[in-house]
This record gives structure tokens, sequence and C-alpha cells, in this order.
């Protein structure tokens, strides 16, 4: 089955270690997007791309980087992460051609510092 | 700015019970809507969409929505719900043109007690 596949499920790590978090896709989409979800909240924009144009959102802070070495493959780095960076971190896809097509998502990193 | 608000954040029904989630949205233009189901330890999924036409959409396993454009609302109903849609439920906004963005409202956990 075509899918959005994220590795790890659950990733611990230590104040200020730096972390990546992987998501790759089957779907053959032009964007990808990844997000911030904290316990309650909406699932929070942190950047997207279309093909390999990157597109970061304004309050996205400057610790969180990303990579779409492929249309398939997608990172997202945390150099330093603190401990408000503990969070669920979801990756989705989408096609460019109608917006009218929704999002599919992986089932999330949940992402825990000490 | 454009946001997405759903005002039931937490929803305890009885099975049989039937079902209504508000979903508010806030942008001037066309816009594509969606729901998205997240049931425990699952990834997002589609519930149901609407681009355009009929205004009440029907989704999967009994869900439908109603969109009415006067009120900027897209509200998620079931008549009877069961054991099994206790979940978290996600309201989407996708502007039609000029972006890939989708806006998520902040959700709706429902509890469905046997």
């Amino acid at each position: 089955d075509a899918m959005v596949i994220q590795n790890p499920r659950y990733q611990v790590t230590q104040f200020g270690k730096p972390v990546t978090l992987s998501c790759s896709q089957t779907l053959n989409h032009n964007v990808m997007y990844w997000y911030q979800q904290k316990s309650s909240q909406a699932p929070k924009l942190l950047f997207h791309y279309y093909d390999k144009d990157f597109n970061n959102e304004a309050d996205t802070p400057d610790n969180f980087q990303s990579r779409r070495p492929n249309t398939s493959f997608c990172f997202l780095d945390i150099r330093s992460p603190g401990l408000g960076d503990a969070a669920m971190y979801l990756c989705a896809t989408s096609t460019r051609q109608s917006s009218y097509n929704e999002q599919f998502f992986g089932p999330g990193t949940r992402l825990t510092v000490l | 700015a454009q946001s997405v608000s759903q005002h039931n954040h937490h929803v305890i029904l009885s099975e049989a019970a039937s079902l209504e989630l508000g979903c508010n949205y806030s942008y001037g233009g066309t816009v594509n809507l969606f729901w998205y189901v997240q049931y425990p330890g699952q990834h997002l999924q589609l519930l149901l969409k609407y681009f355009s036409g009929d205004p009440l959409v029907k989704g999967i396993k009994g869900f439908e929505a109603e969109f009415i454009k006067s009120k900027f609302s897209f509200n998620l109903r079931k008549p009877s719900v069961q054991w099994s849609d206790t979940a978290e439920y996600f309201c989407a906004v996708r502007p039609s043109t000029g972006t890939y963005k989708y806006i998520f409202g902040t959700g709706t956990r429902l509890k469905v007690l046997a």
C-alpha cells in the first residue's frame, strides 16, 4: 500500500543533543510537510516543500531545519532540542494538482527531551 | 489571519447518541474543507472533504458534514455513534488557490461510552 512512513516512532534525546527525524513516502507526491503537534493543540506547520522548493513558516525557530534529498524522503533536524520541543512530529504529503486533494499523514514520531 | 475554530474540545457520549462537532473558519476566499480523524495510536486519516457542489458531504463510517458558506461553518455529524468512534477529530481548511498550506483546528476529543 502506498503510504507515508516515519522513523523512528519514538525518539528520546538529551537537552541540546541534535536529533534527526525521517519521513518517506511511496505516493510520489510533490508536496511534503512537517508539523509539530503538542497535546490538545492543532498540528502546527513548521515548513513544507513543493518539490525542492522549501517554504519556512515565519514562526518556525531556527533550531529546526529540513532537508529533502529526493521526492521520497524528507528529514527534520532539530539542532539543539530544548524541553519545549518535546512533541509529536507529523509528516504529511499532498499533490499539487488540486487544492481539494487531502493530505496523507504518517504515524508521527514522538520526541522526548530529557 | 486565517484560522479554524473547534469549539468543543472534549465530548462524551453514550453509544447510539447523535453527534455534532462544530467547525468554523476565518478566511475571505474560497476554501476546501476537511475533517480528519485520529484513532488512539493511529495516524491522522481523512474522514470526508468538501470542495464544491452539494454542501452536504458524506464520508466514511456514516459521518457527514454540511458546509454553510454564510456561517463559515463545516460541522461534522453522525446520527448514532459507536464505541469505535472514540477518537480525536480535526477540522482543516485549505484555500483553493495560492498556497499548499492546510490550517487545522485544535481538535475535539470524542469519547463514546459503551
